[in-house]
């Protein structure tokens, strides 16, 4: 079975300042696809940026992006010039890209980022 | 209406009561799911359904039925819960391709269920 790991359960950062969010995950497949995913205080859960497995390249979405380490298993989260409204709980997942297993997303416990203004 | 919408988005029931969560999906999608989210845990996920039929259950307990009369609308039936069923309920949903090629799930904001 596959495990999302979030060692960090807090963090903070300083508006307009960078902050990287770990995320790393266990899997024996090499199908697979990672997620970032952000809960605001309202609770409305919103894709933030995806990765393909088979991607080398770093998925990157404006002021977010990621550091895609296949062979460690690690998928981190980069939140450049931080806004307050980046403040949020902030989810990696996993999902596999087998067929018949695919459709499950496995959830790391999560991060809440602070943005201190 | 756009996106994924659930109500309520606060229910508060007695341990007897029998209640529903309503789900709707207006994206055109053909998955839905349902998630649990208590406090200081993963989002566990309870219930897929692709197409109409479920096609995964997550050994979750008979007292949360769930029925999905279209592709558009999922529901959660609620009969003789436990506090510890007390906890943020979120609805999903996504274009499966049946492959495995699942996209990626939009969610809803969530029914916050009391059981007192």
């Amino acid at each position: 079975a596959q495990t999302v790991t979030q060692s960090q359960p807090e963090m903070s950062v300083q508006e307009a300042e960078t902050v990287t969010l770990s995320c790393t995950y266990d899997t024996s497949e090499s199908d697979y696809y990672l997620f970032w995913y952000k809960q605001p205080p309202s609770r409305q859960m919103i894709l933030v940026i995806r990765q393909e497995a088979y991607k080398q390249q770093n998925a990157t979405e404006n002021r977010f992006s990621v550091n895609f380490q296949k062979a460690a298993k690690s998928f981190s989260l980069k939140i450049s010039d931080s806004q307050l409204g980046d403040a949020a709980m902030y989810f990696c997942a996993y999902r596999s890209g087998v067929s018949g297993s695919a459709r499950q997303l496995t959830f790391g416990s999560g991060t809440q980022l602070t943005v201190l203004p | 209406e756009t996106g994924v919408t659930q109500t309520p988005r606060h229910l508060v029931m007695g341990m007897t009561n029998k209640k529903s969560l309503k789900c709707e999906q207006h994206l055109g999608h053909n998955a839905m799911y349902w998630y649990k989210q208590s406090a200081k845990k993963p989002l566990e996920l309870m219930f897929v359904y692709s197409l109409e039929e479920r096609v995964e259950n997550n050994s979750v307990p008979s007292r949360f039925s769930p029925e999905c009369p279209n592709s558009s609308h999922l529901f959660l039936h609620l009969h003789t819960l436990q506090p510890e069923d007390s906890a943020l309920y979120l609805c999903a949903s996504s274009q499966d391709w049946g492959s495995g090629r699942a996209n990626e799930q939009f969610f809803g904001p969530g029914t916050r269920l009391t059981v007192l």
